[in-house]
């Protein structure tokens, strides 16, 4: 079954304790992207990459990380997690990138709660 | 501010009946135009892409119209069912960048 997947669902920790949220996809998707949702701001985004090794920052990049080494897999890091990064996150793929006409999936989202 | 402004930001409708959702957006240049429909807790799921020489297009029940002069797309549900409350969300992509922006959604919620 073509999807996306984030591991883990959900997660609560403290405020310094790096954490590391893992996203997969096993379409061969190019683009792959990383995005925060909060009430009343809507979906943000976070980082996105167009290929391997080939990542960029989005609108709220501060506070994060993630890298792309494998097509598949594009993980957001949280160096020193604080209490704003509470927050429902998407991992989201496409073909190709999202000025063409890509269809985007996302994944299931991850909740994560920072004490 | 906000590139993309959605209206009514809530709805309730009855089981059956129709609804409509407007999106004004000012990204410029324009690419594509994107809906998405998102149930409570779970991953938004596209419903139409449309490109500025698309008026129309509808999935099912859904039918999206883009006006790309006025800067304008409308979402239509025809004959709501339960399984339509969930937000719906409008999405820009600019020519040539690979940024989308994000409307805050239309919380529809259809009662018996």
């Amino acid at each position: 079954e073509a999807q996306v997947t984030q591991n883990p669902r959900y997660l609560i920790t403290v405020t310094g304790k790096k954490l590391t949220v893992t996203c997969s996809q096993n379409m061969n998707h190019e683009y792959m992207s990383w995005y925060r949702q909060d009430p009343g701001l809507g979906l943000r985004q976070i980082y996105y990459s167009m290929n391997v090794e080939v990542t960029d920052k989005g609108d709220v990049p501060e506070g994060y990380k993630v890298s792309r080494k494998e097509k598949r897999n594009f993980p957001l890091i949280l160096e020193s997690p604080s209490p704003n990064q509470t927050s429902l996150y998407f991992c989201a793929s496409s073909l190709g990138g999202l000025a063409d006409y890509n269809e985007q999936f996302f994944g299931p989202g991850t909740r994560l709660t920072v004490l | 501010k906000n590139q993309v402004e959605q209206s009514p930001q809530s709805l309730i409708i009855l089981e059956g009946k129709n609804c409509t959702l407007q999106c004004n957006y000012t990204v410029s240049p324009f690419s594509n135009l994107r809906w998405y429909k998102q149930d409570t807790g779970r991953g938004p799921v596209s419903l139409t892409i449309m490109t500025f020489s698309e008026n129309t297009k509808s999935n099912g029940r859904y039918t999206a119209t883009l006006d790309a002069d006025t800067k304008q797309s409308s979402l239509h549900i025809t004959a709501s069912q339960l399984s339509d409350s969930a937000s719906y969300i409008c999405v820009v992509s600019d020519y040539g960048n690979n940024r989308l922006a994000f409307g805050k959604g239309n919380q529809v919620v259809v009662i018996p």
